[in-house]
């Protein structure tokens, strides 16, 4: 089955800085790939996504970027700000697969420091 | 209006006891979800529903057991709790099985003393 490891565990930048998280997954045949965002006592959010077809998407502060050789995929964030502070998933699985479920990797502390 | 909603949102209970955790969507997604997240932040799925079928049942103790009376629901029983089952529960909904992002409630913290 599918499985995803997640670095780093924690990350700490200053305001304004850019953030960078990797991610890589172990069946080739995976081919979506989302990011949630899980603020304290709060449910994941899903706040990007991105499927095998294109190798990078983004929207305002947010990007991500996938290697399918590889199996690496990315999440950058920049001129982070406060309220980006929250603690962020990676997660992969076959898109349409009714067999397969999201794999998430263990996540991400991101803090940011104004 | 919340999209997904669990209730209750704290739940603590003695070992042994029996507990169910309620969840409805109202987005109009065919297939729910419930996950457990440990106190290390990591979530594994534990089941899926897809009109009213079982579809993903992964090794989750069978002492678990999840009700979807319509899709709209699908509600967590837990028998004989024990003390390793304390966790946050959270339920999710996503359009299709296996299709897009889910969209997840705001979870249940159930501890077991």
């Amino acid at each position: 089955g599918e499985n995803v490891e997640q670095h780093p565990s924690t990350l700490s930048v200053q305001e304004g800085d850019s953030a960078v998280i990797k991610c890589t997954y172990s069946d080739s045949a995976s081919n979506y790939f989302p990011w949630y965002k899980q603020e304290l006592g709060k449910g994941p959010q899903l706040i990007i996504d991105i499927r095998s077809n294109v190798g990078e998407k983004k929207d305002q502060r947010i990007a991500v970027t996938l290697n399918k050789t590889a199996k690496h995929f990315s999440l950058h964030i920049t001129e982070t700000q406060p309220e980006d502070s929250a603690v962020y998933f990676c997660a992969a699985k076959l898109y349409g697969g009714s067999q397969g479920n999201l794999i998430f990797g263990k996540g991400t502390k991101l803090s940011v420091k104004p | 209006d919340t999209a997904v909603s669990q209730t209750p949102k704290y739940l603590v209970t003695q070992m042994g006891n029996d507990k169910s955790i309620k969840c409805e969507q109202n987005l109009g997604h065919d297939t729910m979800y419930w996950y457990k997240q440990d106190s290390k932040k990591f979530l594994k799925i534990m089941f899926s529903y897809n009109n009213k079928e079982l579809i993903i049942n992964e090794t989750v103790p069978n002492r678990f057991s999840p009700k979807s009376p319509d899709k709209a629901h699908l509600n967590l029983h837990i028998n004989s709790l024990e003390l390793g089952d304390s966790a946050v529960y959270f339920c999710a909904s996503s359009q299709e099985a296996g299709a897009g992002g889910y969209t997840f409630g705001s979870g249940t913290r159930l501890t077991v003393v």
